[in-house]
């Protein structure tokens, strides 16, 4: 498999529900990314991991979200206490680095539906 | 805080026409990505602008960076009905870790 998996596709999930997503990357990335995309919008950066280090999260990550990458391999995304507005796709994408930034390749997504 | 906006939001042109979507950012980053999506799906990589001047090819598309005006241009030659998608640009941050993208140009492509 050389591409980004996310699983899972989709998660229906009741308000206040806590969910987790996962994420692999292409396996010789070292940069990891989690995005949050709703309908009409461009991807909005979520966080960012360097092999383990969580080095970059936006102001968008409220205290319920928490990201993790044991290990530099895969992340998963929690979400606590989930609420409507959580509603989204969520993306994971990975990318090199040769000195310079690469292009980052982004898996399917997982899209959440809070009800 | 990074901006990068797109020109137009929404674009819809008859096969076999010709335009040009817009891309501007705030920052001095000499690289920049141009991505498709296609509806229900996840983003694919089109092309990487490395400098510039830069320009790429590929099919109908051409992509160009100038980054001295902190722009870069999708022109699309000759529409057809299966470039219709909404396309990204994206630029790194200042800090090099986050890759930030614009709102998206809708692109429909009608007979």
């Amino acid at each position: 498999d050389t591409g980004v998996s996310q699983d899972p596709r989709h998660k229906i999930t009741k308000r206040g529900q806590n969910v987790t997503f996962r994420c692999d990357p292409i396996s010789e990335h070292n940069r990891l990314y989690w995005y949050r995309q709703t309908l009409g919008q461009g991807p909005e950066f979520l966080t960012y991991f360097q092999n383990e280090a969580q080095l970059e999260k936006s102001r968008l990550l409220s205290d319920r979200f928490s990201a993790e990458r044991p290990k530099g391999s895969f992340s998963t995304l929690e979400i606590q206490r989930t609420e409507q507005g959580d509603s989204a796709m969520y993306l994971c994408a990975s990318r090199s680095f040769k000195g310079v930034n690469t292009e980052a390749f982004f898996g399917q997504g997982t899209r959440l539906t809070v009800v | 805080e990074l901006k990068v906006e797109q020109n137009p939001l929404f674009l819809s042109m008859q096969e076999g026409k010709n335009y040009t979507i817009y891309c501007n950012y705030s920052t001095t980053s000499d690289r920049l990505y141009w991505y498709r999506q296609d509806p229900g799906k996840s983003l694919e990589s089109l092309f990487v602008l490395l400098s510039n001047g830069a320009v790429k090819q590929e099919g109908r598309l051409m992509a160009s960076l100038d980054t001295k005006a902190r722009l870069s241009t999708l022109h699309i030659t000759a529409a057809v009905h299966d470039l219709s998608a909404t396309y990204f640009c994206a630029v790194d941050s200042v800090s090099g870790y986050a890759l930030n993208f614009g709102k998206g140009t809708s692109l429909l492509v009608t007979p």
